[in-house]
C-alpha cells in the first residue's frame, strides 16, 4: 500500500462546476499538508499550505484536512478551463533525515467550457 | 515572492557527454533543496536532498556518481548528469524550501534529451 493514495482520474467537468480532489494518507505522522498544480511540461506551482488539521481558504480554493481520518481534499470553486492541469497532493512529517515530501499520483482535471 | 529558477529549460546533448543543472531561489534563502525527475504522465520522482554546504542524500537506486550535486549556497544547487545516456532523458525539476516542514516550491522544470 501506497503511503499516500490519490485516485488519478482524469476528472472532466463543466465550467463552473465545484471540484473535489482528495487524498488518503497512512503515516499518522504527517502534519504539513501541500497542494500543487501541474500544467503539462512546467513545474508544480504551490496552491495550498496547510498545518495540521483545518480548513484553508484562498480565493476559489478551499484546502480541508481531517487527520483523524486521515484524509485531506482541495475544493474548486467556479472551476475555469484554465483549471485544467494535473493536481498533485503531498505531504511531510517535518522530521526525519530529509522531511521530504510524499506525494500521491496526481488527479488530471480537465474542465471543459 | 518565493520563486525558484532552473536554467536552462531545455537541452540536447550526445550520449557520454555531461550537462550542468541550476537551480536558483530567486527571493529567498533554500537551506534544503530538492531533485526530481518525471517522466511522463507520472508523478515526481525524488533523486536527492541536498543541504547548503552538505553532501546530498541520495534516494535508493539512484547513482551518486553518475548525479553528482553541489549546493554551493543558500541559493544555488547544481545537478550535474555524468555520462548521459539516451535513457536518462526526461524532466528534471528543482525545489527548495527555507525549513523543515515548510513550503516546497518548485522550478520550472528542464528537459534533458541524450541522443
Amino acid at each position: 500500500q501506497k503511503e499516500v493514495e490519490q485516485d488519478p482520474g482524469p476528472l472532466s467537468v463543466p465550467e463552473g462546476a465545484i471540484v473535489s480532489l482528495n487524498c488518503t494518507y497512512s503515516n499518522s505522522a504527517f502534519q504539513y499538508f501541500m497542494w500543487y498544480r501541474q500544467y503539462s511540461r512546467k513545474g508544480p506551482e504551490l496552491l495550498m499550505y496547510t498545518y495540521s488539521s483545518g480548513n484553508k481558504e484562498d480565493g476559489r480554493f478551499t484546502a480541508q484536512v481531517d487527520k483523524s481520518s486521515k484524509y485531506i481534499s482541495l475544493f474548486i470553486r467556479d472551476s475555469q478551463p484554465s483549471d485544467s492541469a494535473t493536481y498533485l497532493c503531498a505531504m511531510s512529517s517535518g522530521s526525519g533525515n530529509t522531511g521530504k515530501l510524499i506525494f500521491g499520483q496526481g488527479t488530471t482535471l480537465q474542465v471543459k467550457p | 515572492g518565493a520563486v525558484v529558477s532552473q536554467h536552462p529549460s531545455r537541452v540536447i546533448c550526445k550520449s557520454g557527454t555531461s550537462v550542468k543543472i541550476e537551480c536558483r531561489s530567486l527571493d529567498f534563502q533554500a537551506t534544503t533543496m530538492f531533485w526530481y525527475r518525471q517522466f511522463p504522465k507520472q508523478s515526481l520522482m525524488l533523486m536527492a536532498t541536498s543541504n547548503e554546504g552538505s553532501k546530498a542524500t541520495y534516494e535508493q537506486g539512484v547513482e551518486k556518481d553518475k548525479f553528482l550535486i553541489n549546493h554551493a549556497s543558500l541559493t544555488l544547487s547544481t545537478l550535474t548528469v555524468t555520462s548521459a545516456h539516451p535513457e536518462d532523458s526526461s524532466f528534471y525539476i528543482c525545489s527548495a524550501r527555507v525549513y523543515r516542514g515548510g513550503e516546497q516550491y518548485f522550478g520550472p522544470g528542464t528537459r534533458l534529451t541524450v541522443t
